[in-house]
Order: C-alpha cells, then structure tokens, then sequence
C-alpha cells in the first residue's frame, strides 16, 4: 500500500480480555518495528522484525506482549490478559533499509483498557 | 544505556522568528539522526534525516550535528503556526546486530504565536 496501516484505529477493552493490533506495512519494506507511546511520554519500542531473521522482542514489556509477522509482510501484536498500564498508542513503522534511513510510522492503534 | 534528552518545552516562538531544538544523545556510536514532527493525536512524521557533523538545509528547516559533543539541532526559519508540533529527536547506530530501533527523546513541544 501507499503507507503503513494500522487496526483498529481504536480499541477499548475490558482488564484481562486479549487484544490484537494489526500492521500492513509499505509494499516491498523488509523492516517493521512497533512501538508504543503513553500519554506524555516518549515512545517505546517494543518489537522489530527484519526479513526472515528472528525477530528482536527485547523492548517487549512483559510475556503478555507476542507478535508474529506473517509472510514478511502482515504484522500483529497480541496482549494477553490486557492491564490498565497496557493502554496507549501503538504504532507500526515500516523501512526499506533496517531503520538507516528513518521510517514511516502508521497512524496507530489508541488502546484503552477500562 | 542509550538515552536522547530534549526539553520538554513549551518552546514559544513568535511567528516568523527561528525556532531552534536541540538535542543530546549519550551512546556516541549512533550513526543516524532524524527530526519527527508529531501532531497532537497523530503519528510521527520523518522530517529531518542527518549523518554526518555540519548543517543539512532542506527548505525552512536545518539540521545541525555535532557528534564530538553529541548533539543534534533543528533550527526553523520563518516559523509558522502551523509548525506548532512536538519535536521528537531518535539516534541510530550504524550498526546494531539488527536491532533495536531508534531511540528517541521526549519530545520538544514547539508553539508558534501569530
């Protein structure tokens, strides 16, 4: 596509429902990454993906955060047993190059968990 | 521990004058600085991208990068209202074993006054 797209642009959930956010990135981009960003605070990164190698989840908050990336393409982050803390923005980014030249972010998914 | 710090602002500028950010980063392997524009409710925009020390103009916008002293800069000339964003600074290095990402700062909150 012509940009990154995210899904659902909103999401309100219950405590301790399972969520998944998904991520189409740039035709062609090998690199995905998601990051997350609460409200006023920097962004985090959470999970990057670059092409057929292991992806590298070190930013991942806890081991109620997976995400898999289908075919080097499709993305989706799963929270299990979402928390209060969990809600903030999720964005995906998408590169070409690994991340050398910058990326393109999507327009993000606001999770709130109520 | 690789840290970006900017100030939080507000940064208030009046319209028209040059609005300057900055920016340091501690891991002196970074490699890649980027400028993001960040409207409120919206995702980051890749505005400024910079990698070796000097200026890089591209229209009202400059990049400065020292990386003795390891800082980073954006200067905009004849300001604009609509250039009242947050301002997020990220570092690369050049290479990671694949990977972590960029990290950013906070963000510079930047307001433009008519």
């Amino acid at each position: 596509g012509a940009g990154v797209s995210q899904s659902p642009s909103n999401k309100v959930t219950e405590k301790g429902k399972d969520v998944e956010l998904r991520c189409d990135p740039i035709s062609g981009h090998t690199a995905l990454y998601w990051y997350r960003q609460s409200l006023g605070q920097g962004l985090e990164f959470l999970i990057y993906f670059q092409g057929n190698s292991a992806p590298d989840k070190s930013g991942l908050p806890s081991d109620r955060f997976s995400a898999e990336r289908t075919g080097g393409s499709v993305s989706t982050l799963t929270i299990q047993r979402t928390q209060q803390e969990d809600s903030a923005v999720y964005l995906c980014a998408s590169n070409s190059l690994g991340g050398a030249h910058g990326y393109t972010f999507g327009s993000g998914t606001r999770l709130t968990v109520v | 521990q690789k840290e970006v710090e900017q100030n939080s602002g507000p940064l208030s500028v009046p319209e028209g004058a040059i609005a300057s950010l900055n920016c340091t980063y501690s891991d002196r392997g970074s490699q890649s600085f980027f400028w993001y524009r960040q409207y409120s409710g919206k995702s980051p925009e890749l505005i400024m991208s910079i990698y070796s020390n000097g200026d890089k103009e591209d229209g009202r916008f400059t990049a400065q990068l020292n990386k003795a002293s390891q800082y980073v800069s954006l200067l905009i000339r004849d300001s604009q209202p609509s250039d009242s964003a947050t301002y997020l600074c990220a570092t690369k290095l050049l290479s990671g074993g694949g990977a972590d990402g960029l990290t950013f700062g906070k963000g510079t909150h930047l307001i433009i006054q008519p």
